[in-house]
């Protein structure tokens, strides 16, 4: 079974510009959920995605964004982005997640964004 | 805070050695899950270990969780220098708005030297 995958695996922007990332989950999995790592904060949870629903969010401002597609693809899209983006942005599928039991995440390789 | 804290923050030790990892928490939880990341990559699935178990084992890790004391280790024996990573604990939290939410401590970064 293919793992979760992350396009592109690398992007540099400059202050301002807006990205959008992508995630592949692993077949079958319906939920998915993005996380930010820094050096500083660390993992950080960003959002979930179930059945093209958010679910989920985390403390970030509203220049974070994401969306799922019916086949459980999901991209995240960030705006005005600033030097503070710069981090490696991690996405994890899993098959269910209620709230009373998260499931295993499997991670993809993450999408490296630099802003200049 | 709802986050993990581990312990050490790093751990060097020569290959055979057994490496140990420990993780606290304040909040209740419903699972908490083991990772390793090797140099800024993605994130492997180790072990999940639910609230109502003491204690798992997969090859060489070993996973036990206290929850009266809200604490977990992780125990890897035999250790190789491909073990050279780094390895996070991550809460499931119970309850609330807890879909698809880990939150993740700080990591451990262990050195295996050959």
């Amino acid at each position: 079974k293919a793992g979760v995958t992350q396009t592109p695996r690398y992007l540099i922007k400059t202050r301002g510009q807006q990205v959008t990332l992508s995630c592949s989950p692993i077949s079958g999995h319906r939920s998915v959920s993005w996380y930010q790592q820094t050096p500083g904060q660390g993992l950080q949870f960003l959002f979930e995605y179930f059945s093209e629903t958010q679910r989920n969010k985390g403390n970030f401002p509203g220049r974070f964004s994401g969306r799922q597609f019916s086949n459980s693809r999901s991209e995240m899209n960030v705006s005005t982005l600033e030097l503070g983006d710069s981090a490696l942005y991690l996405c994890a599928s899993s098959r269910r997640a209620t709230p009373l039991d998260t499931d295993t995440q499997y991670f993809g390789p993450g999408t490296r964004l630099t802003v200049l | 805070s709802q986050q993990g804290e581990e312990d050490p923050q790093a751990l060097s030790i020569q290959e055979g050695e057994n490496a140990t990892m420990n993780c606290s928490y304040k909040t209740s939880i419903n699972n908490l899950q083991w990772y390793r990341q090797n140099s800024g990559r993605g994130l492997v699935h180790l072990i999940l270990i639910r609230s109502n178990e003491r204690e798992k084992h997969s090859g060489r890790l070993r996973v036990t969780l206290d929850t009266s004391k809200k604490s977990s280790s992780l125990l890897i024996t035999a250790s190789r220098a491909a073990d050279t990573a780094s390895y996070f604990c991550a809460l499931a939290n119970a309850g609330g708005t807890s879909y698809g939410k880990l939150t993740f401590g700080q990591g451990t970064i262990l050195t295996v030297h050959p």
